[in-house]
């Protein structure tokens, strides 16, 4: 495709369930981010992949969040034992030079 | 200190309005810059680079002051498709190849 894709676009989940979210960024772009962006509010940095660098995980809130990026292509971000807290949208974006663009995002609910 | 700061706004304007966005951001070794547009309930999408020339797209103007870090956007003869949050973006902040986003600023174009 010629856009970024992430996998699910809604998931509701159960409090404590663990969740895996999926992106497949643009063809040829050498880094890509995590954010997530809660109801009325602005974007939350969580994670970014440069190539083959070691991954910036300064915006991870609490140790129940990872993500992986597999093959310098598609990226997993999972969260362990959901909280109520996680509910947002979580948006992946990838970049060759800065220019950055997102997927539509997963609306995370977790009941 | 947050590495971009916008005002929040609300903007409520009159369809044909001149209004105008800034915002500033902290490190001075930031080295592109940029303004997003997000819809309502979408992902955030590229609307414009910022050059320290200033450049003009269509109704849009944006402007860079580096001496001040310090970043515009003017949006002439408002209409009513114009509103959205407007996000002020910084590229190469604190870590270099993140992109650091503001909070964005409501705009509402009325009839």
């Amino acid at each position: 495709g010629a856009g970024v894709s992430q996998s699910p676009s809604n998931k509701v989940t159960e409090k404590g369930k663990d969740v895996e979210l999926r992106c497949d960024p643009i063809s040829g772009h050498t880094a890509l981010y995590w954010y997530r962006q809660s109801l009325g509010q602005g974007l939350e940095f969580l994670i970014y992949f440069q190539g083959n660098s070691a991954p910036d995980k300064s915006g991870l809130p609490s140790d129940r969040f990872s993500a992986e990026r597999t093959g310098g292509s598609v990226s997993t971000l999972t969260i362990q034992r959901t909280q109520q807290e996680d509910s947002a949208v979580y948006l992946c974006a990838s970049s060759l030079q800065g220019w950055q663009y997102f997927g539509p995002g997963t609306r995370l609910t977790v009941t | 200190r947050k590495e971009v700061e916008q005002d929040p706004g609300p903007f409520n304007v009159p369809e044909g309005a001149t209004v105008a966005f800034n915002c500033t951001y902290s490190n001075s070794a930031s080295q592109s810059f940029f303004w997003y547009r997000q819809d309502c309930r979408k992902e955030p999408k590229l609307l414009m680079s910022v050059y320290s020339s200033g450049n003009e797209d269509g109704r849009f103007t944006a402007q860079l002051n580096r001496a001040s870090q310090y970043i515009s956007l003017l949006i002439r003869d408002s209409k009513l498709s114009d509103s959205a949050t407007y996000l002020c973006v910084v590229w190469g902040g604190s870590t270099l190849g993140r992109l650091y986003f503001g909070r964005g600023t409501q705009l509402t174009v009325w009839p």
